[in-house]
């Protein structure tokens, strides 16, 4: 079974520019979680999608958003980029069957703004 | 507001050592805690999930208890190895809607 898929791997931006991040989750998984992680904060919920609707929001501005497809895919984009996104952006995926919340990680995004 | 704690930040020790890793949580109200290991710019890998009817989970050389009571959750490793050395977080889930909530993570490394 393939695991939690993230591209690109890695990405460079100017401040000001927009990014989308793409994830594809563990085939069967219905949950799909976003993370920011910075040296400073470590990891921090952004959202989490189920059934392509957010179910759950973290504490970041308007210019984070995501949304998730009807085969649970799921992408996130950041708008008007600043120097303080730079981070490693982290996709979950969740079974959520039978109760599930075992989360799996993919192996990031690391973006650059400059 | 769920807080988790772990301490020290950083740990060396031999190989061979058998090691405890701990965390802490401030809200005893938990659905499951997740173990996981980081290795430098990589994702997250899931070692062990502990629901909170359970008491400890085991893989391998890894063994993970929870104590819900006193907030508090520890990763035994047996026999620690060189490439036992990574970043180990731990995350509680309050509810079975709810988001992870990450500790900063121990990083170990372990002397050949």
């Amino acid at each position: 079974k393939a695991g939690v898929t993230q591209t690109p791997r890695y990405l460079i931006k100017t401040r000001g520019q927009q990014v989308t991040l793409s994830c594809s989750p563990i085939s069967g998984h219905r949950s799909v979680s976003w993370y920011q992680q910075t040296p400073g904060q470590g990891l921090q919920f952004l959202f989490e999608y189920f059934s392509e609707t957010q179910r759950n929001k973290g504490n970041f501005p308007g210019r984070f958003s995501g949304r998730q497809f009807s085969n649970s895919r799921s992408e996130m984009n950041v708008s008007t980029l600043e120097l303080g996104d730079s981070a490693l952006y982290l996709c979950a995926s969740s079974p959520w069957t039978g109760g599930n919340t075992e989360a799996f990680f993919g192996q990031g995004t690391r973006l650059t703004v400059v | 507001k769920q807080e988790v704690t772990q301490i020290p930040a950083a740990l060396s020790v031999p190989e061979g050592e058998n090691l405890v890793l701990n965390c802490s949580f401030t809200d005893s109200a938990i659905y499951n805690l997740q173990w996981f290991r980081q290795d430098p710019g990589k994702g997250l890998t899931s070692l062990l999930l502990i629901q909170s009817s359970q008491r400890e989970q085991t893989s391998g050389r890894l063994n993970a208890s929870l104590d819900k009571s006193s907030g508090r959750s520890t990763l035994y490793i047996a026999a620690s190895q060189p490439g036992d050395s990574a970043t180990y977080l731990c995350a509680v889930r309050a509810g079975a809607n709810s988001k992870l909530t990450f500790g900063k993570g121990i990083t170990l490394s372990v002397r050949p």
